[in-house]
């Protein structure tokens, strides 16, 4: 248990619907990483929060958006949803906001779009 | 952007033969390279990671060597075991992102053959 916590586990929804993932840190960390795993696809970089404030911007769609509240959770928004929308999205914190920082990935949310 | 190649896409070995898993970055500036390991259905996990101040690092059966003139770094696991059976994904900064998040390579499935 690497101390990340992400819900729902699964999340089953139509196409054109909007969704709200959400990712709890772990104690201590500053920073949340949302990333992308399509089936068979590697880790696509999404989008960085640092202590509350947008850090980085990845591969980020913009039918998708993202914040971090000031208890240090983060929410990961994706709205009219697509097919190609489904996969596996993680997210990641660490104590700093560099990359030199090791990550902790969360169990991921599995998103299926029908 | 940044982008990390690593091959081989697969590979498979018998049970206590070496692995190794290269990976080719193209920002000169890059200094952190980590490799993730992720078992079927898991999240991704900090395995070994490398700073470019050093050429290797070594933790038991895993070692990671850089090439910084080449671009290149490789893990290697020696004396591999079932539970060695995963995928593995390199990672360097970003240059996107003022390299203060990661990218990530396509990933490697490694089987190792009782």
């Amino acid at each position: 248990d690497s101390g990340v916590t992400q819900t729902p586990k699964h999340l089953i929804t139509a196409t054109g619907q909007r969704v709200t993932l959400r990712c709890s840190p772990r104690s201590g960390d500053l920073s949340v990483y949302w990333y992308q795993q399509s089936l068979d696809q590697g880790l696509q970089f999404l989008i960085q929060y640092y202590n509350g404030e947008e850090r980085a911007k990845g591969n980020i769609l913009e039918r998708f958006s993202a914040q971090q509240f000031p208890d240090l959770h983060s929410e990961l928004n994706l709205s009219s949803l697509e097919l190609g929308d489904s996969a596996l999205y993680f997210c990641a914190s660490s104590v700093g906001g560099n990359s030199d920082n090791e990550q902790f990935f969360g169990p991921g949310t599995r998103l299926t779009v029908l | 952007g940044e982008n990390v190649e690593q091959h081989p896409s697969t590979l498979s070995v018998q049970e206590g033969d070496s692995a190794v898993i290269k990976c080719t970055y193209s920002d000169s500036a890059s200094n952190y390279f980590p490799w993730y390991k992720q078992e079927l259905g898991k999240r991704p996990q900090l395995i070994i990671d490398i700073r470019s101040n050093v050429g290797e690092k070594k933790d038991q059966r895993i070692a990671v060597t850089l090439n910084k003139t080449a671009k290149h770094f490789s893990l290697h696991i020696t004396e591999t075991q079932p539970e060695d059976s995963a995928v593995y994904f390199c990672a360097a900064p970003f240059k996107d992102t003022g390299r203060r998040a990661l990218t990530f390579g396509s990933g490697t499935r490694l089987q190792v053959q009782p």
